[in-house]
């Protein structure tokens, strides 16, 4: 069974705070790493493909780091608004076939 | 990016019987897959959808329980046959960009009784 681990579980940050995430994963057979976006009752929104070590992907206020060697990616999002609500979910994938391994996601709330 | 739809987005059944969730994509693919989140759960991929033979079932997932269609390359159906409480769960579909990139649908909500 393959881990991939999302931290934290959920997060509540004010309006305005800059917060960050973690997604770690397995260090053999790295292909890519993906992180994704997910309202509710919406299609989870691809925000970052990452296949070298050291990358270093940025949209808007949202950015995002790889360590391929350690197994490990942050993502950062600066000046949280209230419509970055969501899910955010990183997935693994290896050089040996098709498959996508995701993290159980991080649920993260901007109040207001 | 391909735009997919779903149906049905969300459905309550009662145990024992089956539904059958579709997938439509705007546009012409090779790899169509199917994913299940069930509650506090990370996705899991259940099968890959090939289009003019059977599907490729991942471990823990078998084609009785998960019968899978892709009559083209625009279409796929997964049903869950015999449902249990067990089952509920959201179900995605999600194709394959020449990037690498998977594209998602926006899920089917399904929830067992």
């Amino acid at each position: 069974i393959l881990n991939v681990e999302q931290s934290p579980q959920s997060l509540h940050v004010q309006e305005g705070d800059s917060t960050n995430f973690t997604c770690s994963f397995p260090s053999s057979n790295f292909y890519a790493l993906h992180w994704y976006r997910w309202e509710t009752a919406k299609s989870p929104e691809a925000l970052f493909v990452m296949t070298l070590n050291g990358d270093e992907k940025k949209k808007g206020r949202i950015s995002a780091t790889l360590n391929t060697k350690e197994g490990y990616s942050y993502l950062y999002i600066k000046g949280s608004q209230p419509e970055d609500s969501a899910t955010y979910l990183c997935a693994f994938g290896r050089n040996t076939g098709n498959q996508f391994y995701f993290g159980t996601g991080t649920s993260l709330t901007v109040i207001p | 990016s391909a735009v997919i739809s779903q149906k049905p987005s969300r459905d309550i059944c009662q145990r024992g019987t089956s539904l059958t969730i579709q997938c439509q994509v705007d546009s012409q693919v090779t790899m169509m897959f199917w994913y299940r989140q069930q509650p506090g759960q990370s996705l899991t991929l259940i099968a890959t959808a090939n289009q003019g033979s059977e599907a490729t079932y991942e471990s823990g997932f078998v084609i009785d329980k998960f019968p899978i269609s892709r009559p083209n390359l625009t279409f796929s159906t997964l049903t869950v046959s015999n449902m249990s409480p067990e089952d509920s769960s959201i179900y995605l579909c999600s194709v394959e960009a020449n990037n690498d990139e998977q594209y998602f649908g926006p899920g089917t909500r399904l929830t067992v009784t």
